[in-house]
C-alpha cells in the first residue's frame, strides 16, 4: 500500500530563515513524488515534482530512495510563503494519487 | 483561461439524501480526479477517469458513492442516501495526460454538509 506521511502539522519559523518540512512515503517500486500548496483561499497547485527538478519560489525538493523521503527546502523562508503544503505520491501509469495530511508553513515577520 | 470549476461550492443535505457534485475539467484535459477531503486531512483518492473510461474506482467508499464521466468532459460525483461521515471538501482535478504522474489543476472543491 502507498502511503505518504508528513509528521509536522504546524511549522513555525521567522522571515529569513531556512525553512524544512518533512515528507515520508511509502511504496513498492518508484514513484512519482509532488508538492503542492494552498495559500490562504486558493486552490490547490502544485509547487513541484521530483522528475523536473526544478527550483520553484526558492523551494526545492530532493527525492532520498534510502530514506524514503522528499523533504521540502527552502533557504530563506518569506512572509507569502505562509501556506499549507501536501506532499503527494503517484504511482507511474496509474491514476492514484496519495496525499499526507499536509503541513502548515507560518512565516513570521 | 479557465480553469477547473466545480459546483455547487457549498451543499447542505439532510442525511438520506441523494447528493450530484459537478466538475468541469480545463477543456482537452484527458484525466480526470474525485477527491475527498476531510477536515484537518489531505485530499484522498476516490477515482479516476482517462476520457470517459473509469479506470480507477478503488477509493469509492462504499457502493452509495458513483462517479460518470460520459463524454469525456464534465463529470458528477453521486452520493446515494447521504450519512453524516460523508460530510467533507470534495475535489476534482484534472492532467493534461494520462495516469497520475503529469500536474494536476484542482477546483475550488465543492463543501458538503450532511445533518
Amino acid at each position: 500500500a502507498q502511503r505518504v506521511t508528513q509528521p509536522e502539522k504546524l511549522l513555525s519559523v521567522f522571515k529569513g530563515a531556512p525553512v524544512e518540512l518533512k515528507c515520508n512515503y511509502s511504496y513498492s517500486g518508484s514513484p512519482e513524488l509532488f508538492w503542492y500548496v494552498q495559500y490562504s483561499r486558493q486552490r490547490l497547485q502544485l509547487l513541484l515534482r521530483h522528475i523536473s527538478r526544478e527550483s520553484i519560489k526558492g523551494f526545492t525538493a530532493d527525492l532520498n530512495k534510502g530514506e524514503t523521503s522528499f523533504h521540502l527546502k527552502k533557504p530563506f523562508a518569506q512572509e507569502e510563503d505562509s501556506a499549507m503544503y501536501y506532499c503527494a505520491l503517484s504511482s507511474p501509469n496509474a491514476g492514484k494519487s496519495t496525499f499526507g495530511d499536509g503541513t502548515t508553513l507560518t512565516v513570521k515577520p | 483561461g479557465a480553469g477547473v470549476s466545480q459546483s455547487p461550492r457549498y451543499k447542505v443535505a439532510k442525511r438520506g439524501q441523494d447528493v450530484a457534485l459537478r466538475c468541469d475539467p480545463i477543456s482537452g484535459h484527458v484525466s480526470l480526479f474525485w477527491y475527498q477531503q476531510a477536515l484537518g486531512q489531505g485530499p484522498e483518492f476516490l477515482t479516476y477517469f482517462q476520457n470517459e473510461a473509469q479506470l480507477d474506482k478503488s477509493g469509492l467508499p462504499s457502493d452509495r458513492f458513483f462517479a460518470e464521466r460520459p463524454e469525456g468532459s464534465v463529470s458528477t460525483l453521486k452520493i446515494q442516501r447521504t450519512q453524516q461521515e460523508d460530510s467533507a471538501v470534495y475535489l476534482c482535478a484534472s492532467s493534461l495526460g494520462t495516469g497520475g504522474m503529469g500536474e494536476q489543476f484542482f477546483g475550488p472543491g465543492t463543501r458538503l454538509t450532511v445533518l
